[in-house]
């Protein structure tokens, strides 16, 4: 069971707006501003999409988008692209002695 | 730009070890901190360990420690993962990776690691 709690799939249409939900702890997501959303495409490794909860990378379009709210973070991701397709992990730095968690993961499909 | 770039694939026996290196080209490895992240098939992220600045030291995810040994060779901006005590759960995609501050913006190509008899 991972750290964090990730819906296992979401689903959009092409232009539609869906939002992927991380949930942790206060020793983790809602203890530190050190959540970071990951893509990944069949076969490829990880690609940093946001950092810091909201920031995103040099190249990543802004239609990628991270907020936070207690426990809970959460990336959207607004105009939803056919090339979007793909999963999403969250992370965190947690106070445990397990310096970083990975959520799950969560399917993305466009539908 | 830090690129990794990551040894083969290797197959295995149960009860034997596996050392995967990762290449640093773009900066010198001494000035990254990396980190081992592991993916079975099908499965989802699993952070092995790295390199906490805050400390100066390695830290090991606590399901790993005791088989696993993360070193670098700061010669050559060669880092390696090596799992020791290999068992069938252990086949999986091993990713390095950089950190800065606490998110990981560069990964190795991966390196797939089948442990079977």
């Amino acid at each position: 069971q991972s750290a964090l709690t990730q819906p296992a799939s979401v689903s959009g249409s092409p232009g539609q707006s869906i939002t992927i939900s991380c949930t942790g702890t206060s020793s983790d997501v809602g203890g530190y501003n050190y959540v970071s959303w990951y893509q990944q495409h069949p076969g490829k490794a990880p690609k940093l999409m946001i950092y810091e909860v909201s920031n995103r990378p040099s190249g990543v379009p802004d239609r990628f988008s991270g907020s936070k709210s207690g426990n809970t973070a959460s990336l959207t991701i607004s105009g939803l692209q056919a090339e979007d397709e793909a999963d999403y992990y969250c992370s965190s730095y947690t106070s445990s002695s397990t310096l970083w968690v990975f959520g799950g993961g969560t399917k993305l499909t466009v539908l | 730009q830090v690129q990794l770039v990551q040894s083969g694939a290797e197959v295995k026996k149960p009860g034997a070890s596996v050392k995967v290196s990762c290449k640093v080209s773009g900066y010198t490895l001494t000035e990254l901190s990396m980190h081992w992240v592991r993916q079975a098939p099908g499965k989802g992220l699993e952070w092995m360990g790295g390199f906490d600045p805050e400390d100066g030291e390695t830290i090991y995810a606590q399901k790993f420690q005791g088989r696993v040994t993360m070193t670098e060779d700061t010669s050559t901006d060669t880092a390696y993962m090596e799992l020791s005590s290999l068992r069938s759960e252990d086949t999986a995609v091993y990713y390095c990776a950089t950190s800065h501050e606490w998110e990981l913006p560069n990964w190795g190509q991966g390196t797939l690691v089948t442990v079977s008899s």
